[in-house]
């Protein structure tokens, strides 16, 4: 059981550039999100999805964008890479009243 | 909207020293209370949980109890060790919609034999 998976582990991009962050579990969850993690600032939420085919935006989701075509995926895509976005990035999914579980993060660096 | 206020860190603590790290909270309704502990280079793990007031979270040593009336969920621990080096985040799920976890600022904990 792989639980929450993401890749890749580390990305540099430069400015203007785009990638897509990949999060995908095996847990059936039905809720996923997307959370970044700035230092001494705690996480805030990007985008999440309470189901195939539904997202919404979460407190700072400008310069992202997601889809959820499959249960299982949760892609995160960054169309012009900035340096306010160099952060961790964290994918994370549960389901009902179950706690969330957290995928091991992306460090991205934007120079 | 919702909101979580950690005590400043970082924290440097010996061994078998006692541990509080202080969190409050703003929400409407009633909420569900959590502490995760984050290792370097993993992800957040779930560390404790309360549902409803007076509730009490115990976990690894670690205990913290929901006070509806000082709106508080305070991490205590009785003897840290090494191993328990961390950072800490206490966060909020609101009971409604898409129940979203509202994090605070994470408190890092160093635990020095």
């Amino acid at each position: 059981n792989a639980g929450v998976t993401q890749t890749p582990k580390f990305r540099i991009l430069k400015i203007g550039q785009s990638m897509t962050l990949q999060c995908t579990q095996d847990m059936n969850h039905n809720y996923m999100y997307w959370y970044r993690q700035d230092p001494g600032m705690g996480l805030k939420l990007i985008y999440y999805s309470v189901g195939a085919g539904i997202t919404d935006k979460g407190e700072v989701p400008n310069g992202y964008n997601v889809s959820r075509s499959t249960t299982e995926d949760f892609p995160l895509r960054l169309e012009l890479a900035a340096p306010s976005q160099t952060s961790v990035y964290f994918c994370a999914g549960r389901d009902g009243v179950s706690p969330l579980h957290f995928g091991n993060g992306t460090r991205l660096t934007v120079t | 909207g919702d909101s979580v206020t950690q005590m400043e860190g970082p924290v440097t603590l010996s061994e078998e020293a006692f541990l509080t790290i202080n969190c409050t909270y703003t929400a409407t309704g009633y909420p569900s209370l959590f502490w995760y502990v984050q290792y370097p280079g993993e992800g957040l793990q779930l560390l404790l949980k309360a549902t409803k007031a007076d509730d009490k979270g115990s976990n690894k040593g670690f205990e913290a109890t929901y006070r509806k009336e000082t709106t508080s969920f305070h991490l205590e621990k009785g003897s840290v060790q090494v191993s328990d080096s961390a950072v800490y985040f206490c966060a909020l799920r609101d009971i409604q919609g898409a129940q979203k976890l509202v994090f605070g600022q994470g408190t890092r904990l160093t635990i020095n034999p």
